[in-house]
């Protein structure tokens, strides 16, 4: 299996703040790496497919980037309504598996 | 906008089988060119794939499951199943299901059902 891993596991930032949240392939998966959204009780939300498009209807405060092994999620100017976490997800190959998450809460 | 919803029971005995179903609406399984899935998410955990069908009833299943999983789908009802079998607390988890689409050459999980909780436990 391809496993994936993100960092910080967690991180406190403000309304207004740039976050950058990275997520590594334990193997290359060229641009197949997706970003979810979840809030708490809630589905996760797609946001960012094949490593850097933004998914309809997502803000375009979000952003991707990477290929091979490493990637990002930024969020250019952090809203309330992103505190939440996300999840980096491997479409590479089968089974497909997720990172671990990063949580975003208030500073 | 398509939409789905996870139905059945919520607690379940150690040993026994749970079995969940996905209700889909706003579209259709037959159509085709989209795969089918089922997520799980332990509680206040990262998420786990459990395996997908296509709406011929071809499946994969992730091999760290599939000795106890069995996914089905019903065209005429527009639902897809999940059974696991064996069940211990290790399963008890949020069970979500999900549109598997293919978007670029890319498979991204672009819609989800809101997700039901399935303990078990005696």
């Amino acid at each position: 299996d391809i496993q994936m891993t993100q960092s910080p596991s967690s991180l406190s930032a403000s309304v207004g703040d740039r976050v950058t949240i990275t997520c590594r392939a334990s193997q290359s998966i060229s641009s197949y790496l997706n970003w979810y959204q979840q809030k708490p009780g809630k589905a996760p939300k797609l946001l960012i497919y094949a490593a850097s498009s933004l998914q309809s209807g997502a803000p375009s405060r979000f952003s991707g980037t990477g290929s091979g092994t490493d990637f990002t999620l930024t969020i250019s100017s952090l809203q309330p309504e992103d505190f939440a976490t996300y999840y980096c997800q491997q479409s590479y190959g089968t089974p497909f598996t997720f990172g671990p998450g990063t949580k975003v809460d208030i500073k | 906008q398509v939409q789905l919803q996870e139905s059945g029971p919520g607690l379940v005995k150690p040993s026994q089988t749970l079995s969940l179903t996905c209700t889909v609406s706003g579209g259709s399984i037959s159509s085709g060119g989209y795969y089918w899935s089922w997520i799980r998410q332990h509680p206040g955990k990262g998420l786990e794939w459990i395996g997908y069908i296509y709406y011929s009833g071809s499946t994969y299943y992730n091999p760290s499951l599939k000795s106890r999983v069995t996914i089905s789908v019903d065209t005429s009802k527009n639902q897809f199943s999940l059974k696991l079998s064996s069940v211990t607390a290790a399963d008890t988890a949020v069970y979500y299901c999900a549109r598997d689409g293919v978007v670029t050459a890319t498979r991204v999980f672009d819609y989800w059902g809101q997700g039901t909780l399935v303990t078990v436990s005696s």
